[in-house]
C-alpha cells in the first residue's frame, strides 16, 4: 500500500514549457486535490476533484489544468511554465471532505 | 481576511517547556477542524483532529470554542523533536465545494 505516489520529485524548466506532474493513490478515495506551499503563504488549493470525471478549480488554478479519468489518478499540467509557478507542490487524496493524506511533494523551479 | 488565520511565528522555546498555538477560522458553517504537522521539506501530516469537546493525544491538546471560531493546539513537555510547523486546518462543508482550507502555519522551534 505505497499511499499517495507523487513524481517527479525534483524538476527544472524554462519558462515556456510544459510538463504534467503525476499523483497515484490506491486508498480509493474519492477526493484527490493539488496543493502548491510557498514561503509565508502556506498551502494553497490549486484544483481539486471529488470522482472521476469531475473536477473544479481551487484559489489559484490559473496556469494548471487537471483531469480525473480514473479514481486513481489525478495528473496537474503547467501549460507554459512561468516563474512564478516555482513553487512544491502537493498531491492529497482524501476518503472525503475531511482528512488528507499528501504525497512527498515536487519540487519545481521554473527558470 | 483570510479563511484560517494562525499566530504568526516563529515560537522559539527550550526544552520541557509548554508551547501554545492559536488558530481562528472565518466560516461558520465549518464542521471539521485538524492540526497538521510538516517537518522540514517533507509533506504535512495529520497531527490530531479537534473535536467539540477538547481531546488529548499524549502531551498534545487541542481546543475548539466555536462561538469564537478559535482553535488551540498545546504542547506540553516541549521535546526536540516536535520542531517543526503546525498547521491549522478546517474544512468547508460538501454544499461549499468541501475542501480543506489550511492556516500558513506556525513554525516552532525547541532547544537544548
Amino acid at each position: 500500500n505505497a499511499g499517495v505516489t507523487q513524481t517527479p520529485k525534483f524538476q527544472v524548466l524554462k519558462t515556456g514549457q510544459s510538463m504534467t506532474l503525476q499523483c497515484a493513490q490506491d486508498m480509493n478515495h474519492e477526493y484527490m486535490s493539488w496543493y502548491r506551499q510557498d514561503p509565508g503563504m502556506g498551502l494553497r488549493l490549486i484544483h481539486y476533484s471529488v470522482g472521476a470525471g469531475i473536477t473544479d478549480q481551487g484559489e489559484v488554478p490559473n496556469g494548471y489544468n487537471v483531469s480525473r479519468s480514473t479514481t486513481e489518478d489525478f495528473p496537474l499540467r503547467l501549460l507554459s511554465a512561468a516563474p512564478s509557478q516555482t513553487s512544491v507542490y502537493f498531491c492529497a487524496s482524501s476518503p472525503g471532505d475531511r482528512l488528507a493524506f499528501f504525497g512527498q511533494g515536487t519540487r519545481l523551479t521554473v527558470v | 481576511r483570510k479563511e484560517v488565520e494562525q499566530d504568526p511565528g516563529p515560537f522559539n522555546v527550550p526544552e520541557g517547556a509548554t508551547v501554545a498555538f492559536n488558530c481562528t477560522y472565518s466560516n461558520s458553517a465549518s464542521q471539521s477542524f485538524f492540526w497538521y504537522r510538516q517537518d522540514c521539506r517533507k509533506e504535512p501530516k495529520l497531527l490530531m483532529s479537534v473535536y467539540s469537546s477538547g481531546n488529548e493525544d499524549g502531551r498534545f491538546t487541542a481546543q475548539l470554542n466555536r462561538a469564537s471560531q478559535y482553535i488551540s493546539l498545546l504542547i506540553r513537555d516541549s521535546k526536540l523533536s516536535d520542531s517543526a510547523t503546525y498547521l491549522c486546518v478546517v474544512n468547508r462543508p460538501r454544499n461549499q465545494g468541501g475542501k480543506l482550507i489550511f492556516g500558513q502555519g506556525t513554525e516552532l522551534s525547541v532547544k537544548p
